[in-house]
């Protein structure tokens, strides 16, 4: 089975604190992902990796920065946490593949962190 | 724009009643369709998957879905739910030409006992 492990579950932080926020997957993944969860607006997609050192902008990449230095392991970082940025953050990895290839875009989540920022 | 609409955010259904919930996406090229689901107070887990062959698929739980590449719709649809299946429900497209995958808003499921 794949794993995907965030390292909290919950986090409270101040206005202005750096935020770290990691993930783990163990089945070698090219592709890792960073998505927030907010009540009626679905999975919003911050940023995403497709291998090691490379990193693109989602959807709503401002105020996040990412860091992928090794295969298994994408942190999210948070420059100076802001209220607004209170969410539940989800990450996800899933195979890169060739087009075409079978179980392209399934993607594991992990448990989710909740994050909120006071 | 890359999109994925559903129809409802929120349905409200008794037991024994049956589900459809509807998913649109708006690629243009060839896409591999999901839904996953999330129960109260756990992740994110793959319900079912479209990537190819018989557009009616089956996953677990006896929830089935069918695209209708026609439509460009991939809706959700359960002949009897049970209260255990209230949950929140997302549907999923991924570009095979791309790297994302663009999540639908989400429609939340409660089913009464």
């Amino acid at each position: 089975d794949v794993k995907v492990t965030q390292s909290s579950r919950y986090l409270v932080k101040r206005t202005g604190e750096k935020v770290f926020l990691e993930c783990v997957q163990d089945m070698d993944h090219e592709n890792m992902f960073w998505y927030r969860q907010d009540p009626g607006l679905g999975l919003r997609l911050i940023y995403f990796s497709y291998d090691v050192k490379m990193k693109e902008k989602g959807d709503i990449p401002e105020g996040y920065s990412v860091s992928r230095e090794k295969k298994e392991r994408f942190s999210l970082i948070l420059e100076s946490a802001s209220t607004n940025q209170t969410s539940m953050y989800l990450c996800a990895s899933s195979l890169l593949g060739i087009r075409g290839q079978g179980g392209v875009g399934e993607a594991f989540f992990g448990q989710g962190t909740r994050l909120t920022v006071v | 724009a890359q999109s994925v609409s559903q129809h409802n955010h929120h349905v409200i259904l008794s037991e024994a009643a049956s589900l459809e919930l509807g998913c649109n996406y708006s690629y243009g090229g060839t896409v591999n369709l999901f839904w996953y689901v999330q129960y109260p107070g756990q992740h994110l887990q793959l319900l079912l998957k479209y990537f190819s062959g018989d557009p009616l698929v089956k996953g677990i739980k006896g929830f089935e879905a069918e695209f209708i590449k026609s439509k460009f719709s991939f809706n959700l649809r359960k002949p009897s739910v049970q209260w255990s299946d209230t949950a929140e429900y997302f549907c999923a497209a991924f570009n095979t030409g791309g790297f994302k995958t663009i999540f639908g808003a989400g429609t939340r499921l409660f089913v009464k006992a």
